[in-house]
């Protein structure tokens, strides 16, 4: 089983569709989450990052952890064509010296349709 | 501007070469970071470097050895003992290792084994 667990997709939606992406993880130590969006033949770049459980919210974007389900989730309100992109969450844990890793799930590929 | 830069954009290698990967960053940052991006298994780290001439193994470093000389650069090189080399490979550079702190991705090298 692997550490964090998310649905390759494909997911394809309605221009101004409400988006939901979620992963779920079996690492109770993971302290911070991550949504990175990525375009095509693009390096992946930070959305939004979470410290423990709770919701944030920036413009468009809603991220939600729930630490006690082991479940993130990302909502994309009024969703555009430039929205679409591959997600990938990601967590982080220590791992030996202090040192941060970040563990990434497979990524979700979303298609905003016109 | 600031940021990370990764060259070539695309490579190919034959059977039994050796092959270097460059990133460099302007960031100022101390932690730089090697991933492997295959389709539909999320991002994999290969090493990391915490300070200048220090590196560590990260989850799938058999087949790869890095050097960190200067602090603004990070190379890859691919050996021909990397079994299934052909992939996409991001550089990533944060402010430290320790504690969270954003990780900034390059645009990426896709090698390709001919």
């Amino acid at each position: 089983q692997k550490e964090v667990e998310q649905d390759p997709g494909p997911l394809s939606v309605p221009e101004g569709a409400i988006v939901s992406l979620n992963c779920t993880y079996s690492n109770s130590a993971f302290q911070y989450f991550m949504w990175y969006r990525q375009y095509s033949r693009k390096g992946p770049e930070l959305l939004m990052y979470t410290y423990s459980s709770g919701n944030k919210e920036d413009g468009r974007f809603t991220a939600q952890v729930d630490k006690s389900s082991k479940y993130i989730s990302l909502f994309i309100r009024d969703s555009q064509p430039s929205d679409s992109a591959t997600y990938l969450c990601a967590m982080s844990a220590s791992f030996g010296q202090g040192a941060q890793k970040l563990v990434f799930g497979q990524g979700t590929r979303l298609t905003i349709n016109p | 501007d600031g940021g990370i830069t990764q060259s070539p954009k695309y490579l190919f290698r034959k059977e039994g070469q050796n092959v270097t990967l460059s990133c460099e960053q302007n960031l100022n940052h101390d932690a730089m970071y090697w991933y492997r991006q295959d389709p539909g298994q999320g991002l994999r780290l290969i090493y990391y470097s915490q300070i200048v001439n220090d590196f560590q193994k990260g989850d799938i470093a058999e087949g790869y050895s890095v050097s960190r000389e200067k602090k603004e650069s990070f190379p890859l090189t691919v050996t021909s003992a990397q079994k299934n080399p052909t992939a996409f490979y991001l550089c990533a550079s944060s402010k430290t290792v320790t504690s969270y702190n954003e990780q900034f991705f390059g645009p990426g090298t896709r090698l390709t084994v001919l």
